[in-house]
């Protein structure tokens, strides 16, 4: 199995900080790269696809990059609504897996 | 627009089944997409359990693949979930999901899958 970490496990930030959490994977995933956010008791949301494709409708505060093993999802102004939790998925291979979340909390 | 929701017991005994339905509304399950179930145990990660297509292939996570079964029914427009011999550790949220894919334009060559889909989740505890 491809074994996803992700960095931090939490931070805590102020609206309007750059905030970026960090996923590698165990081995090379290319850009198979997928971006998730949960808020408590809802289910995930997709941000990104394809490592740095804006899935419809999620603002452009937003962006994704990497390719090969690291990846980074980057809020560019954190708003009140993304205190969440973020996870990476990569899709390059089933089993699918998952990071073990990052939370984005209040400073 | 596409929905889907989630339904079954919400208490199952120790080595007990835990048997799961997720309706798809608002469109048809037989198209190319893939449908997947994902568990979530409190206060944790999020766990891939296995994934079917319309015709009724499937691929399962190895670890949980000889007590898990996914089915499809079109008739109903629904797909199942079934998980044997439960135990404590498979409390959980249980999550059902549509696996939808983008082919990448030239030069570059890749279909990628993403969960772009997702039912509300229903707490399934394992509990006597």
């Amino acid at each position: 199995d491809i074994q996803m970490t992700q960095s931090p496990s939490s931070l805590s930030a102020s609206v309007g900080d750059r905030v970026t959490v960090t996923c590698r994977a165990s081995q090379s995933i290319n850009n198979y790269l997928n971006w998730y956010q949960q808020k408590p008791g809802k289910a995930p949301k997709l941000l990104i696809y394809a490592a740095s494709s804006l899935q419809s409708g999620v603002p452009s505060r937003f962006s994704g990059s990497g390719s090969g093993t690291d990846f980074t999802l980057t809020i560019s102004s954190l708003q009140p609504e993304d205190f969440a939790a973020y996870f990476c998925q990569q899709s390059y291979t089933t089993p699918r897996t998952f990071g073990q979340g990052t939370k984005v909390e209040i400073k | 627009q596409v929905q889907l929701q989630e339904s079954g017991p919400g208490l199952v005994k120790p080595s007990g089944t835990l048997s799961l339905t997720c309706a798809v509304s608002g469109g048809s399950i037989s198209t190319t997409h893939w449908w997947s179930w994902v568990r979530q145990p409190p206060g944790k990660g999020l766990e891939w359990i296995g994934e079917i297509h319309y015709s009724g292939t499937t691929n399962y996570c190895p670890s949980l693949k000889s007590r898990v079964t996914i089915s499809v029914d079109k008739s109903k427009n629904q797909f199942s979930l079934k998980l044997t011999s439960v135990t404590a550790a498979d409390t959980a949220v249980y999550f059902c999901a549509r696996l939808n894919d983008w082919a990448s334009p030239p030069p570059s060559i890749g279909t990628y899958w993403y969960f772009d889909l997702w039912g509300r989740g229903t707490l399934v505890t394992v509990s006597a």
